[in-house]
Order: C-alpha cells, then structure tokens, then sequence
C-alpha cells in the first residue's frame, strides 16, 4: 500500500507569503494529523481530521493557519502570511479510525524555511 | 498535562555496542506510550508501542523497550547497534481522548562510529 504523501517536500518562501503544504493520507485512513518541529524542539501536534470534519485542532499557533480536508481525501495546510518562527518540519499522519492505538503512518515531512 | 521527556539529545555508540534510549513521562493513567524513529530524509516510523500487558515490548528492527511504572519510564533498548541505526529517535505518549494525539519528547540524535 501506498503510504502517507506530503508535497513539497521543501518550500523557502520570504516572509509574508502563503504556502500551501498538502498531504494525501492513506486510502481509506480516516484519521488524518498534521504536527509541526520547530528547530531544536520536539513534534507538537497540531490538528486532527476525522474524514472531512476537524476533530481537534487545539494545536493550531494562530490563525494564519488554515487546515481543510475537502471530500475527506487529501488534506492542505495554508500558512498565510507566513512568519520567520513558522519554519520548521511539518508532518502529516494517518490512520484507520479504532486503529489510532497501532500507531500512525506518518508522512516524510515538508521542511518549510520562512526567511 | 501529559509532558515526555528525552533527557539525551545526542548519543554516540559504537557498531556491535549496546544502546538504551532514555524516555520518561509524565501521565495520570496508564500511558499508551512509542517510540519512533527518523532516518535522514524518511518520515517517522513506529518502533514499538506498549498498551497494556507485559511490560517489555518487542519492535522492529530488533529493538525492544520496557515499561516501568515506578519510574515513569519507558526506555528504548537495543543489544547490537547497527549502522544503519544512525537516526533520530522519538518516545510519545498517546494523549486527548482515544488517546488521538500523540506527545512528542524533543528526541534522541544517535550517532554510530565504527
């Protein structure tokens, strides 16, 4: 099975521009996470989609964060304008709803520079 | 709030050494803890992951890790390091409700000299 797709896999953007990052979770994985690293810290989650709807999104920093899951396929996090302290690594995760507990299947992470 | 903690941020061992990962939490309940791990350029990948029952767990890779309530931990553990093991390694603790979120300790760079 395919695993969990995140495009870019590198952005540098100046400040004040939008970025949209994507992920494409599993086929048929309802779950769908997205955390951020910020350099030097640990993985902090951020929001959680259960198909289209937003589970919890009580990590989100602000709201020049935007999350969608349109269909309940794929999933864009926009960055809009974006700030030098959002660089860092974003990852995507997936997983079957009940199968939270197994684990997630993360993506490989899109490493976003703001300069 | 459930907190972890990776009190090595880097770990230099020798190929064909023992390796042990440290990882303590902080959680009211029974944790439903893992580990994972980054290879450069890869994404995170499950190790092993401890719910309930006995308390030493077996992952891949040959890696294991043992659960210890007394102490808050769950330290990642190896007999044999392998080269190819160089790579950053992640405990999380499963958080929220259903446990549907996952808390990140800031991670474990592991170097291997030969």
């Amino acid at each position: 099975e395919a695993g969990v797709t995140q495009f870019p896999s590198h952005s540098v953007i100046e400040k004040g521009q939008t970025v949209t990052l994507r992920c494409d979770p599993i086929s048929g994985h309802d779950n769908l996470y997205w955390y951020r690293r910020v350099m030097g810290k640990e993985i902090k989650f951020l929001l959680h989609f259960v198909k289209e709807s937003k589970q919890d999104e009580s990590g989100m920093p602000n709201n020049r964060f935007l999350a969608e899951r349109t269909g309940g396929t794929y999933s864009t996090l926009k960055v809009q304008p974006a700030e030098l302290e959002d660089s860092g690594v974003y990852f995507c995760a997936s997983s079957q709803v009940g199968g939270e507990n197994r684990g997630y299947t993360f993506g490989s992470g899109t490493r976003l520079t703001v300069v | 709030a459930q907190s972890v903690t990776q009190p090595d941020i880097h770990i230099t061992v020798s190929e064909g050494a023992s390796l042990e990962l440290r990882c303590n939490y902080s959680y009211g309940a029974t944790p439903y803890l893992f580990w994972y791990v980054q290879s450069p350029g890869q994404g995170l990948q499950l190790l092993l992951k401890y719910f309930s029952g006995d308390t030493l767990v077996q992952g891949i890779k040959g890696f294991e890790a043992e659960f210890k309530r007394s102490q808050s931990s769950f330290n990642l553990r190896k007999p044999s390091v392998h080269w190819s093991d160089a790579a950053e390694y992640f405990c999380a603790v499963g958080a929220g409700t259903g446990f549907q979120k996952l808390v990140f300790g800031t991670g474990t760079r592991l170097l291997v000299s030969p």
